[in-house]
């Protein structure tokens, strides 16, 4: 059973546009929830990662966006750019004595000069 | 560049076969994590060892087996290899076993099976 739902596949967007991508959980014991990037191969990057305490985290042009109650976050990535070009996976994991990371099913996102 | 080095970088082999991967962690770190890419199944965490114990179990198959050695390298045995193991094997490293620490990956080893 995925514990970490991804949406959409595949998302086109124009040069300075917008790219948002969309991830739900199950597990309300989940408390870290990073984004990985990964350029074709390549191995995943972090690219940034929020905890539950807060609705919102901001990196440059890359911002998540967390929605505790209703088991949801989102990347929103702001003037999107065709060096952004690259798969995004969301991912989730719980403390404890393990770190292993829970991955979304990937966004393949291309950005259109 | 993330530190991880794995070894080989590509590797091609018939079914029923075994295969070892290699991975050496970033300086420092004593936590390893095994992950499986495939078009299907998208990546999933398969085994996890710190400091020489295997800390985690994900989705591994009998078949295949990992292990830790002093230096903290780590390699992840593959057997009985079938056409469906076919896959983007990465590993990762973090300085500790939880802690929410930064997960770097390495380049990968691409395993095909014919």
């Amino acid at each position: 059973q995925q514990q970490v739902k991804q949406s959409p596949q595949s998302l086109i967007v124009q040069k300075g546009g917008i790219s948002i991508i969309n991830c739900a959980y199950e597990n309300t014991a989940f408390d870290y929830f990073p984004w990985y990037q990964q350029f074709p191969g390549k191995g995943p990057a972090l690219l940034i990662a929020i905890r539950p305490d807060v609705s919102e985290k901001k990196e440059g042009r890359f911002t998540i966006s967390f929605n505790k109650s209703a088991k949801q976050f989102s990347l929103h990535i702001m003037d999107s750019q065709p060096g952004d070009s690259a798969t995004y996976f969301c991912a989730a994991s719980r403390d404890g004595a393990t770190n292993k990371l829970i991955f979304g099913t990937g966004t393949l996102l291309a950005v259109q000069p | 560049d993330s530190g991880v080095t794995q070894t080989p970088k590509h590797l091609i082999t018939a079914t029923g076969q075994r295969v070892t991967l290699r991975c050496s962690p970033r300086s420092g770190d004593l936590s390893v994590y095994w992950y499986q890419q495939s078009l299907d199944q998208g990546l999933q965490f398969l085994i996890q060892y710190y400091n020489g114990e295997e800390r985690a179990k994900g989705n591994i198959l009998e078949r295949f087996s990992a292990q830790q050695f002093p230096d903290l390298h780590s390699e992840l045995n593959l057997s009985s290899l079938e056409l469906g193991d076919s896959a983007l094997y990465f590993c990762a490293s973090s300085p500790t076993a939880g802690g929410h620490y930064e997960q770097y990956f390495g380049p990968g080893t691409r395993l095909t099976v014919t």
